[in-house]
């Protein structure tokens, strides 16, 4: 079964440190990992994704991921944090194999960027 | 803007009422997907359709329904609505090719009282 963790409810980091989201992941197969960001009372927007090739992935408002198969990991990272990144993140997983194209999401981390 | 949109933003009903959300894809993108967002469930996947077919259903209640039209709208239909049913439920949009992005609609916010 696919599944998807992010083992931390909550992230807290100040203003222009770097910051780091985790999420690891179980699927049958090469997975399609996503990120996406929610703001209070607004819908989910696309960050960035990894499906084949450079294991650094490059998003949205400066944000990166990098896809680790040995660990089964994809975390979400960014050099220099903005109190503007305070939201909610989620990680998604698919299988290529899957006979559907659902997204499996995680259960959110909160990322807090204090001044 | 991802260009996905969901009508209404918030619907408050009471319990064993109906209700119709509604979702206009992105321009181009075939397939429409239903998530539910809620406290104790997290996110989870509803149903997808694919130019007017049902493609998968998930976690989806046998009181829930739901279609796309030959413009590519989708509707989800809620019925015997119970309390638990308060969430918000969101509508993506993808090309429907591999590995192709959802875009997500803003949500419609569902109140049951």
């Amino acid at each position: 079964a696919q599944s998807v963790a992010q083992p931390e409810d909550q992230v807290n980091v100040a203003e222009g440190n770097p910051l780091t989201v985790k999420c690891t992941y179980s699927v049958s197969g090469n997975p399609y990992l996503f990120w996406y960001v929610q703001y209070p009372n607004r819908g989910l927007q696309f960050l960035l994704k990894y499906i084949t090739g450079d294991n650094l992935v490059k998003g949205s408002y400066g944000f990166e991921a990098e896809f680790n198969k040995s660990q089964t990991s994809f975390h979400l990272k960014k050099p220099s944090a903005l109190v503007s990144d305070s939201a909610l993140y989620f990680c998604a997983v698919r299988s290529p194999r899957s006979n559907t194209d659902k997204l499996i999401f995680g259960t959110g981390t909160r990322l807090q960027v204090f001044p | 803007d991802s260009g996905v949109t969901q009508t209404p933003k918030h619907l408050i009903t009471a319990t064993g009422q109906r209700v119709t959300l509604r979702c206009s894809p992105r321009s181009g993108d075939l397939s429409v997907y239903w998530y539910q967002q809620s406290l104790d469930q997290g996110l989870q996947f509803l149903i997808q359709y694919y130019n007017g077919e049902e493609r998968a259903k998930g976690n989806i209640l046998e009181r829930f329904s739901a279609q796309q039209f030959p413009d590519l709208h989708s509707e989800l239909n809620l019925s015997s609505l119970e309390l638990g049913d308060s969430a918000l439920y969101f509508c993506a949009s993808s090309q429907d090719r591999d590995a192709d992005t959802q875009y997500f609609g803003p949500g419609t916010r569902l109140t049951v009282l």
